[in-house]
């Protein structure tokens, strides 16, 4: 069954600093997806990585993706305090579907002044 | 442009009562899937709806259940409803069941007492 494991799940960081959060799955898949979550709202589409060696940037996020590694990054450049969410992976189960994501437990990030 | 709208945005039952959840997906979206989010955890798949039809389904017992209308909104239902099934319950839509992108409603927060 497909696993999904994020790292690290707490992030607290200073504004103005760079980081990344991991996100390894366990089995074949094409697509990740990179959702964002503030506190008791919903979940905001951020990216949606589609092949190997697949980067999306926007703003100060930036995403990538190693299928051969199964691992995708969010990288974070000169955080800012409007950062401050929850950040899950997800990815589908087979080529082409997305039927069933599976998904990370997520990495709070708080960025502080 | 809708995005997907979720009603009601809160609910409190008591446990052996059955809940009704509404979903809109967002405007020519045709598909519609249902997560239930526990407190500080990553979304779970409970199934998803296309052409009226329960296309595929999570690790849910039966007492979940649901249904898609022609114009493609969908309800959740729970019967018998335990403690553990608080949760934040969402919905996403997307365009087929193969569409690249999930966007999410805000949610359906369920207490049980």
């Amino acid at each position: 069954e497909l696993k999904v494991e994020q790292n690290p799940l707490f992030l607290s960081m200073q504004e103005g600093k760079n980081y990344t959060i991991y996100c390894n799955y366990s089995t074949t898949s094409d697509r990740l997806y990179w959702y964002r979550q503030d506190p008791g709202k919903s979940l905001e589409s951020l990216f949606v990585l589609l092949s190997n060696g697949a980067v999306k940037q926007e703003g100060r996020l930036m995403a990538s993706l190693d299928t051969k590694a199964r691992l995708s990054t969010l990288h974070i450049t000169a955080a800012v305090h409007d950062l401050s969410a929850t950040y899950f992976c997800a990815v589908g189960p087979q080529a082409g579907n997305n039927r069933k994501l599976i998904w990370g437990l997520g990495t709070s990030l708080a960025v502080n002044p | 442009d809708a995005g997907v709208t979720q009603s009601p945005t809160h609910l409190i039952k008591t446990r052996g009562q059955q809940v009704t959840l509404r979903c809109s997906p967002k405007s020519g979206h045709d598909t519609v899937s249902w997560y239930q989010q526990a407190l500080g955890q990553g979304p779970q798949f409970i199934f998803q709806y296309y052409e009226e039809e329960e296309r595929q389904r999570g690790n849910f017992p039966d007492r979940f259940s649901g249904h898609q209308f022609p114009n493609y909104s969908s309800e959740l239902n729970v019967n018998a409803l335990l403690l553990g099934d608080s949760a934040l319950y969402l919905c996403a839509s997307s365009l087929g069941p193969r569409g690249e992108t999930q966007y999410f409603g805000p949610g359906t927060r369920l207490l049980v007492l």
